[in-house]
């Protein structure tokens, strides 16, 4: 199974500051996804990354930004807070790119509050 | 903008009962997903069904597709109490390198 860690797991802030969502993968898996979910909108993509270096954006990527330094961690930067950001964050890795599928594996989520 | 939509929203059934929940899209598509949610935690993935396929089975899972109305159903026989959840269709619209899910059914099965 792919292993797939997202930190901090709960935050709560203030308007205004920043944050940075960090998420993990133990596999050497080349893309990896940002959503977020809220109520009576499913999960909306935020952004992803198809390699080190190489990022697309997603439905709803505006006052987030996102880096991928090395193949197992994909940071997700809210550069200056907004209470309409408050949501559960969702990082997921593809694990069907070798059967040309778009198989992901979530991992447990970040509950942001954003006060 | 939602590529699937959920059929019905929500959706409560006695253990040993079949539930079935339906999904719409907007554009021709690759494959079609189903996953799982239960409460505070992240997806899990069902079953996928790609474009040429018309039915496919998965334990208690049946997955329908039907690519000339646009829509997917899946029905999970002899329902459990184990099965509450929230499920999810999604798409990738064409473009396999990103999945678009639609607003999802919450399923509650009374023991």
């Amino acid at each position: 199974d792919a292993g797939i860690t997202q930190s901090p797991r709960h935050k709560v802030t203030e308007t205004g500051t920043p944050v940075t969502l960090r998420c993990h993968q133990t596999e050497n898996h080349r893309y990896m996804y940002w959503y977020r979910q809220d109520p009576g909108h499913g999960l909306r993509l935020i952004h992803y990354s198809y390699g080190v270096k190489d990022t697309d954006k997603g439905e709803v990527s505006d006052g987030y930004s996102v880096s991928r330094s090395k193949t197992e961690d994909f940071l997700l930067t809210l550069e200056s807070a907004t209470s309409s950001q408050t949501s559960v964050y969702f990082c997921a890795i593809r694990v069907g790119l070798a059967g040309g599928t778009n198989e992901q594996f979530f991992g447990p989520g970040t509950r942001l509050t954003v006060l | 903008s939602q590529q699937g939509e959920e059929d019905p929203q929500a959706l409560s059934i006695q253990e040993g009962e079949n539930a079935t929940m339906n999904c719409s899209y907007k554009t021709s598509i690759n494959n079609l997903q189903w996953y799982r949610q239960n409460s505070g935690r992240g997806l899990v993935h069902l079953i996928l069904i790609r474009s040429n396929e018309r039915e496919k089975h998965s334990g208690r899972l049946r997955v329908t597709l039907d690519t000339s109305k646009k829509s997917s159903s899946l029905l999970i026989t002899a329902s459990r109490a184990a099965d509450t959840a929230s499920y999810f269709c999604a798409t990738d619209a064409g473009n396999t390198d990103k999945l678009i899910f639609g607003t999802g059914t919450r399923l509650q099965v009374f023991p």
